[in-house]
């Protein structure tokens, strides 16, 4: 699986906006790149995925560079529940399905009040 | 509704134990995993099962044996618990190999 380099550790301001950045400069033309986060105490939970266009969905946006050799997860308004890790992962989609997902060490959002 | 549940969520044991643990999920997925969270907080694949076929068996001791009654349940089983064997264990789902997955709230596995 191709890797990705994310900071250990961010922090933001309630209601202020984050980009969390995902270096993946070995990415292939196949590959996914997928966001999890995991809450304390709780499961990965999935964010947001994309291959080549910025993505948006209710809970963040996903901007890909246009040589995809780096993302950025952006949060509009941080809340104190988007406090977690935040794991940027690659997927190869080729030649069939991809059963695993290969979590790194992840970027650890910490939100002030 | 919990998408995906885990009996027990805790589960403290002796060494050398045999112990279970349980996921269901009612989402209607084909594929479920287990996945492993050591004490520095590595999340790492140790099976997946798609229809209740073994796809991925990621180098894990034979101590562990999933087992796939239907598509809605994957239980581990682990004989002869280690110290090493300490960690929170999370299940997942999804439909096909290439969705996204939704986890379970983990099982703290501690071994004394």
């Amino acid at each position: 699986d191709a890797k990705t380099t994310q900071p250990n550790s961010m922090e933001s301001n309630e209601e202020e906006p984050v980009h969390l950045p995902c270096n993946h400069s070995t990415i292939s033309g196949t590959d996914y790149i997928h966001w999890y986060r995991q809450l304390p105490s709780q499961g990965p939970e999935y964010v947001i995925h994309g291959l080549t266009s910025n993505v948006n969905n209710r809970m963040a946006s996903l901007a890909i560079a246009e040589d995809r050799k780096s993302s950025t997860l952006i949060l509009h308004r941080a809340t104190l529940r988007d406090a977690a890790v935040y794991y940027c992962i690659l997927r190869d989609w080729s030649g069939g399905s991809n059963y695993k997902l290969t979590f790194g060490k992840g970027t650890l959002l910490t939100v002030n009040p | 509704d919990t998408a995906v549940s885990q009996t027990p969520k805790y589960l403290v044991t002796q060494m050398g134990n045999d112990k279970s643990i349980k996921c269901e999920q009612n989402l209607g997925h084909d594929t479920m995993y287990w996945y492993k969270q050591d004490s520095k907080k590595f999340l790492k694949i140790m099976f997946s099962y798609n229809n209740k076929e073994l796809i991925i068996n990621e180098t894990v001791p034979n101590r562990f044996s999933p087992k796939s009654p239907d598509k809605a349940h994957l239980n581990l089983h682990i004989n002869s618990l280690e110290l090493g064997d300490s960690a929170v264990y999370f299940c997942a789902s999804s439909q096909g190999g290439r969705s996204e997955q939704y986890f379970g709230p983990g099982t703290r596995l501690t071994v004394t």
